[in-house]
């Protein structure tokens, strides 16, 4: 089955515990990115990936960061989260860029205290 | 910069009733313009899209059309049932672009 898997689902840690949510697919895709989604903001772009060892910014990187090194893994690491890290957290990817459809995964909804 | 900007919810309709929900974006470059529904405690998934003016996209009763001219993709729907309550965005994504910029979303409710 074609899927984008997220792991973990959910998370409760502490300010400054450095955590890792890790995002692997199965279909081959080029791309891949990371959103955030919190209420009223809809979905913001973190980071992005157009290739293996291929990564760029987007809206929202600041305290995030990522790597590509094979092409179905994109994890988001984060090295000191902050309560203001307290969020829904989506992997997506895709064929390509443009009118491709993106395929999301199922969220991480993570807490910092 | 590049902008969605989607009808403040929640929209609360009776089954059967007629939907519509209004996106309007930022004209730069030749964006193709998506619709995603995120059902609850799940991840988004593709309702529909359209990549050039006047392309009308549909999927499950759903329709959209690209309107360059008042730069609008306005979902539809003649006949909601229950199980079409979620949340709606739309989203809009550049000729060759990686970026893509999602609406607030919109919560539909529909009551039996």
């Amino acid at each position: 089955e074609a899927q984008v898997t997220q792991n973990p689902r959910y998370l409760i840690t502490v300010t400054g515990k450095k955590l890792t949510v890790t995002c692997s697919q199965n279909m081959n895709h080029e791309y891949m990115s990371w959103y955030r989604q919190d209420p009223g903001l809809g979905l913001r772009q973190i980071y992005y990936s157009m290739n293996v060892e291929v990564t760029d910014k987007g809206d929202v990187p600041e305290g995030y960061k990522v790597s590509r090194k094979e092409k179905r893994n994109f994890p988001l690491i984060l090295e000191s989260p902050s309560p203001n890290q307290t969020s829904l957290y989506f992997c997506a990817s895709s064929l390509g860029t443009s009118s491709y459809e993106q395929y999301f995964g199922p969220g991480t909804r993570l807490t910092v205290t | 910069g590049d902008s969605v900007t989607q009808m403040e919810g929640p929209v609360t309709l009776s089954e059967e009733a007629f939907l519509t929900i209004n996106c309007t974006y930022t004209a730069t470059g030749y964006p193709s313009l998506f619709w995603y529904v995120q059902y609850p405690g799940e991840g988004l998934q593709l309702l529909l899209k359209a990549t050039k003016a006047d392309d009308k996209g549909s999927n499950k009763g759903f329709e959209a059309t690209y309107r360059k001219e008042t730069t609008s993709f306005h979902l539809e729907k003649g006949s909601v049932q229950v199980s079409d309550s979620a949340v709606y965005f739309c989203a809009r994504r550049n000729t060759g672009g990686f970026k893509t910029i999602f609406g607030a979303g919109t919560r539909l409710f529909v009551k039996a």
